[in-house]
């Protein structure tokens, strides 16, 4: 079975500090993508970064990037120089190859303080 | 382009009574799905359509809820009759074959 785990259920950090979440995900599949989604109050799951296993380097996005590790099986996101509006929910999910569904993580409350 | 639309935005219903909820994805996607999200947890995939035809519901609650989606388009989600523990968001989200999957707003349901 397919498992996404997220171990820090809220996490705080001050206004353009760096802030990193952590994802660890159990598969036996060889092909697979792993994501992060951030779903702000308003309710609307938004593609943060994306990560294809087979690439070696991890995905950047702006102020958002990966480090992923394939043989730890851990997948964590960094935020630079956080923003007020990166307050949300971040999830960790994950999918293989000719299965296309999500399976998520628990997800982790982030809060920028001004 | 226009979003995964979803409707109504929010229900508050009895338990033991029934419920619909509406999507209309994105014009062209093929790949429908339908995902609850109690709160506090990530969302679990309910079930996933293929233009008109089920790929997977292994994790729906047959006994209670249905879904379809005619003529490969709009689709509702129907649960009969509500537990109190159905009290969840439904998060629709729609997709090109193998492609990224876009959600819609969701609808946060409540039962009492």
């Amino acid at each position: 079975a397919q498992t996404v785990t997220q171990s820090q259920p809220e996490m705080s950090v001050q206004e353009a500090e760096t802030v990193t979440l952590s994802c660890t995900y159990d598969t036996s599949e060889n092909n697979y993508y792993l994501f992060w989604y951030k779903q702000p109050p308003s309710r609307q799951m938004i593609l943060v970064i994306r990560q294809e296993a087979y690439k070696q380097q991890n995905a950047t996005e702006n102020r958002f990037s990966v480090n992923f590790q394939k043989a730890a099986k851990s997948f964590s996101l960094k935020i630079s120089d956080s923003q007020l509006g990166d307050t949300a929910m971040y999830f960790c999910a994950f999918t293989f190859q000719g299965a296309q569904k999500l399976v998520f993580g628990q997800g982790t409350r982030l809060t920028i303080n001004p | 382009e226009a979003g995964v639309a979803q409707s109504p935005r929010y229900k508050i219903i009895e338990k033991r009574q029934s419920v619909a909820f509406w999507c209309n994805p994105i014009s062209g996607h093929a790949t429908l799905y339908w995902y609850q999200q109690i709160l506090g947890q990530g969302p679990k995939l309910l079930i996933q359509f293929q233009n008109n035809g089920v790929v997977d519901d292994s994790q729906l609650p047959k006994d209670r809820f249905s879904a379809e989606r005619l003529k490969g388009v709009d689709s509702t989600l129907k649960i009969q009759p509500a537990k109190l523990e159905d009290s969840a968001v439904y998060l629709c989200a729609s997709s090109l074959e193998r492609g990224r999957q876009f959600f819609g707003p969701g609808t946060r349901l409540t039962v009492l």
